[in-house]
């Protein structure tokens, strides 16, 4: 398997513009999740997805952020408009439901607002 | 709501030998999972080791293992023999089994491999 696919790996942006993010998760893991890794916060959860349905959003910051997840083996993260404070590594992260299941990581998106 | 605490934010170990790091955690559940990943200087996140609340044996995975104290509430990691490509971040996280999948992670350790 390929692992979690996320792309772009890189993407600079000015401030207001709007950003999308995609993931593709592993084959056959049915939750998927986006993180965002700063130095000031750490690695926050923004967002899980549960056999395609959002099941916790609470960690989305404001209605600036969206995700949705159409199918199982694709999801997306839209930030409308973009502010430099977004600027980020974000992650996208799937696992199955078992319990002693790690989350497979994918190499993240570097996002950088100016 | 889950919380995890490394309270070592760098760490430096001589080539060889082994180190500790620290992890406690704070929760009121009673199954719950905790998890070592690893992120070195190229960013991946890179799972080293699980230890579910009620297993009790201590996990271990090559020179990776598991210092599980389940009534203090830490969950430590050793890494034997520490090599150059060892010097990374090294996060500690929760998942709460009554919370879904989601993982909670610490704040990090990074640690520095000294020839």
């Amino acid at each position: 398997d390929a692992g979690v696919i996320q792309s772009p790996r890189h993407e600079v942006t000015e401030m207001g513009q709007e950003v999308t993010l995609r993931c593709k998760p592993i084959s056959g893991h049915d939750y998927l999740f986006w993180y965002r890794q700063t130095m000031m916060r750490g690695l926050e959860l923004l967002i899980y997805f549960n056999n395609n349905v959002p099941i916790d959003d609470s960690g989305m910051p404001e209605d600036r952020f969206s995700a949705k997840m159409p199918n199982a083996s694709f999801s997306t993260l839209k930030i409308q408009p973009s502010e430099p404070r977004d600027s980020a590594v974000y992650f996208c992260a799937s696992t199955s439901g078992e319990e002693n299941y790690e989350q497979y990581f994918g190499p993240g998106t570097r996002l950088t607002v100016t | 709501a889950q919380k995890i605490t490394q309270t070592q934010p760098g760490m430096f170990v001589q080539e060889k030998e082994a180190v500790t790091l620290d992890c406690t955690y704070d929760t009121s559940d009673q199954s719950y999972g905790l998890f070592w990943y690893k992120q070195p200087s190229s960013g991946e996140m890179i799972f080293l080791i699980y230890q579910g609340s009620y297993d009790e044996q201590n996990a271990t995975e090559g020179r990776y293992s598991l210092n599980f104290q389940k009534a203090r509430k830490s969950a430590n990691l050793v890494i034997s023999a520490s090599q150059l490509g060892d010097s990374a971040m090294y996060f500690c996280a929760m998942r709460s089994n009554n919370a879904g999948n989601m993982l909670t992670f610490g704040g990090g350790t990074r640690l520095m491999v000294k020839p």
